[in-house]
């Protein structure tokens, strides 16, 4: 099964606010990564988090994890017609070869 | 430096053919990851490799895939006899290391898309 879960699967917002991601995952980790896909493109690392951190920003971007409830989520602050894109998790967990385990993802549609 | 390429970025192949798939990594980087991406899903990781080495494979269907990182030229992921069910886009990720299992950021290529007709 997946590592991780995402949700909502889908999110439609407008152009000025904020949209949050959430991604629950089953087993103890590493770290956990973001991704940003466009339609029919490569994925685009957005940030990592390491198992020890809490919380991280990267401009309009702030990811939150909470290894307690084994949850992480993505926040867009002001967000803009181009945040429209699929926004995956994925997690490594420790003492694997590197590979990521990535969830369903969270469409995300910014109407301008 | 360029990013990671894969070709084609688009491949048809009819039932029963064989398709080969090519990622060459960032450079610098020994570590390519091989993903599959069916249709409004995630990532689906299918093998790991270094150099002439096949670290990971847990992934990978057991019959009629294989893949490669020869010591020189790209990583090449093949798929014979060719099925439907393999339409999807293959996606090729590099990293730099991995020390000890702790990840560092991969980068993706564009991928390339099978159909299999």
């Amino acid at each position: 099964s997946q590592q991780g879960e995402e949700d909502p699967q889908a999110l439609s917002i407008q152009e000025g606010e904020n949209a949050t991601m959430n991604c629950s995952y089953k087993t103890s980790i590493n770290n956990l990564q973001w991704y940003r896909q466009n339609s029919g493109r490569g994925l685009v690392h957005l940030i990592l988090i390491r198992s020890n951190e809490r919380e991280k920003h990267s401009g309009r971007l702030r990811v939150t994890l909470d290894t307690s409830k084994k949850s992480s989520s993505l926040l867009i602050t002001a967000s803009r017609a181009a945040d429209t894109a699929s926004y995956f998790c994925a997690t490594a967990f420790s003492g694997n070869t590197g590979k990521l385990i990535f969830g369903q993802g969270t469409t995300l549609q910014v109407k301008p | 430096n360029a990013g990671v390429m894969q070709n084609p970025r688009h491949l048809v192949r009819r039932r029963g053919q064989e398709a080969r798939l090519r990622c060459s990594p960032m450079k610098g980087h020994s570590h390519v990851y091989w993903y599959r991406q069916l249709p409004e899903e995630g990532l689906k990781f299918m093998v790991y490799l270094q150099k002439e080495n096949i670290i990971d494979e847990s992934g990978m269907p057991k019959e009629r895939f294989s893949a490669e990182f020869p010591k020189e030229g790209p990583s090449i992921l093949r798929i014979q006899q060719v099925v439907r069910g393999d339409s999807a886009a293959y996606f090729c990720a590099s990293s730099p290391n991995n020390r000890g299992g702790e990840n560092t950021e991969a980068f993706f290529g564009q991928g390339t898309r099978l159909t299999v007709v």
